[in-house]
């Protein structure tokens, strides 16, 4: 069945940049994303790909599809300690189709 | 819009107990997701629907979980009984229809502690 997988902690400097990947195993996959998750909350849509991109940036967020290996990174530029959350990765085959989660990357940042 | 919107926020119970826990979507969205969110085992999908219909339910833990959705408007994810391990967080997500992106929006989550 799908699965998509990530590292579970990552911890950088402040100003550095952190880089969080995931794995898939499914080769339909049509929409990739990144969530945020903030403490006692609920996730939020940081960014996304649809999988016929390399590559996507958003101000800080630069999102690297490798469709071939069935891989995915978040690079957050110049990481701030509002940067702290759970980031989760996800794809989802079709519209209509269900979204699978990764386990999500704890992200602390060091001062 | 209010976004998803799920009820209660906290819920302790005594094993044994029935839970109840509600989502209201999104209005227009026609996917309805629930996940379970453990330390342990991470965010796990339960089950989904499209158009009212469940569609795969085999993240279900076991015949104790039951989900409905009467409406466009509202689902339930039921547990009977509960036990300790079922504590967690519970959410509820929806999506728009096809042929838009398609992203999952989240409710707030259901904080339950089963004692």
């Amino acid at each position: 069945g799908e699965d998509v997988e990530q590292s579970l902690f990552l911890s950088v400097r402040e100003g550095d940049s952190s880089v969080i990947n995931c794995t898939y195993t499914d080769s339909s996959s049509t929409y990739l994303y990144w969530y945020k998750q903030e403490p006692g909350a609920g996730l939020q849509l940081l960014t996304y790909i649809f999988s016929n991109m390399d590559m996507k940036q958003d101000q800080r967020l630069t999102v690297l599809l490798n469709k071939k290996d069935k891989h995915l990174s978040l690079r957050i530029a110049d990481t701030q300690t509002g940067d702290s959350a759970i980031y989760f990765c996800a794809e989802r085959g079709s519209s209509a189709s269900k979204i699978i989660f990764g386990s999500g990357t704890r992200l602390s940042i060091r001062p | 819009d209010a976004g998803v919107i799920q009820s209660p926020r906290h819920e302790v119970t005594e094993m044994g107990q029935e839970v109840t826990l509600r989502c209201k979507p999104i209005s227009g969205h026609n996917s309805l997701f629930w996940y379970r969110q453990t330390m342990m085992r991470g965010l796990e999908l339960l089950i989904y629907f499209n158009n009212n219909v469940p569609i795969d339910d085999s993240g279900m833990p076991e015949d104790r979980f039951s989900a409905k959705m009467p409406n466009a408007s509202f689902s339930t994810l039921k547990i009977q009984p509960s036990e300790p391990r079922d504590s967690a967080v519970y959410f509820c997500a929806s999506s728009l229809p096809t042929g838009y992106n398609t992203e999952a929006f989240f409710g707030q989550g259901t904080r339950l502690t089963v004692v």
